[in-house]
């Protein structure tokens, strides 16, 4: 089955880059996904990129897409405190207008050092 | 924006008792869903919704039950409950491009 694979932990220091790794098995994904979690809350979207795409930037944060190899990431620029939280990579496919079941992977907790 | 809200942000139950966590959405999107979240085991779905009075079981759907008899609102039932299902529970509803948007999440504890 589909499967969506992330490391656990990073840790970095305030005002450095982060780059959050994924890799997903469906070579039918039409859309992947980045969300945040808090500490005691839901996810929140964060980003999505489509599967035609190789990159895609939105103020701090920028997807890069390796089709080929099924590998996501996400890089957050001039990382803040505010940041730190748990990361969730995601993949969807429409299979012939059924319900899409996203696929999440199980989550890369951001530490960020003052 | 759209709004997901989950109607209890924390509940502790005794076993055997039965248990509600009601999600309600104000974007009239069609599909709904279930998930339970365990450290280390990330999310799991539970049941999903395409529609009113249709659902459709997930990945663990044993030991739960949905409802949604209003377009705006996907219930969870724990029919009786028991210590494994103590969890975070998270629901969502899907937009036009697949992406899922969640409530704030609801944490059993199952004494």
């Amino acid at each position: 089955g589909e499967d969506v694979e992330q490391s656990l932990f990073l840790s970095v220091r305030e005002g450095d880059s982060s780059v959050i790794n994924c890799t997903y098995t469906d070579s039918s994904s039409t859309y992947l996904y980045w969300y945040k979690q808090e500490p005691g809350a839901g996810l929140q979207l964060l980003t999505y990129i489509f599967s035609n795409m190789d990159m895609k930037q939105d103020q701090r944060l920028t997807v890069l897409l390796n089709k080929k190899d099924k590998h996501l990431s996400l890089r957050i620029a001039d990382t803040q405190t505010g940041d730190s939280a748990i990361y969730f990579c995601a993949e969807g496919s429409n299979y012939g207008g059924a319900t899409n079941k996203l696929i999440f992977g199980t989550g890369t907790l951001l530490a960020v050092q003052p | 924006d759209v709004k997901v809200t989950q109607s209890s942000r924390y509940l502790v139950k005794r076993t055997g008792e039965k248990v509600f966590l009601e999600c309600v959405q104000d974007m009239d999107h069609e599909n709904m869903f279930w998930y339970r979240q365990d450290p280390g085991l990330g999310l799991r779905l539970i049941y999903f919704s395409y529609d009113v009075k249709m659902k459709e079981k997930g990945d663990i759907p044993e030991g739960y039950s949905v409802s949604r008899e209003k377009k705006e609102r996907f219930s969870l039932i724990l029919e009786s409950a028991s210590t494994n299902q103590t969890s975070m529970y998270l629901c969502a509803s899907r937009g036009n491009t697949g992406e899922l948007f969640f409530g704030e999440g609801s944490r059993l504890t199952v004494l």
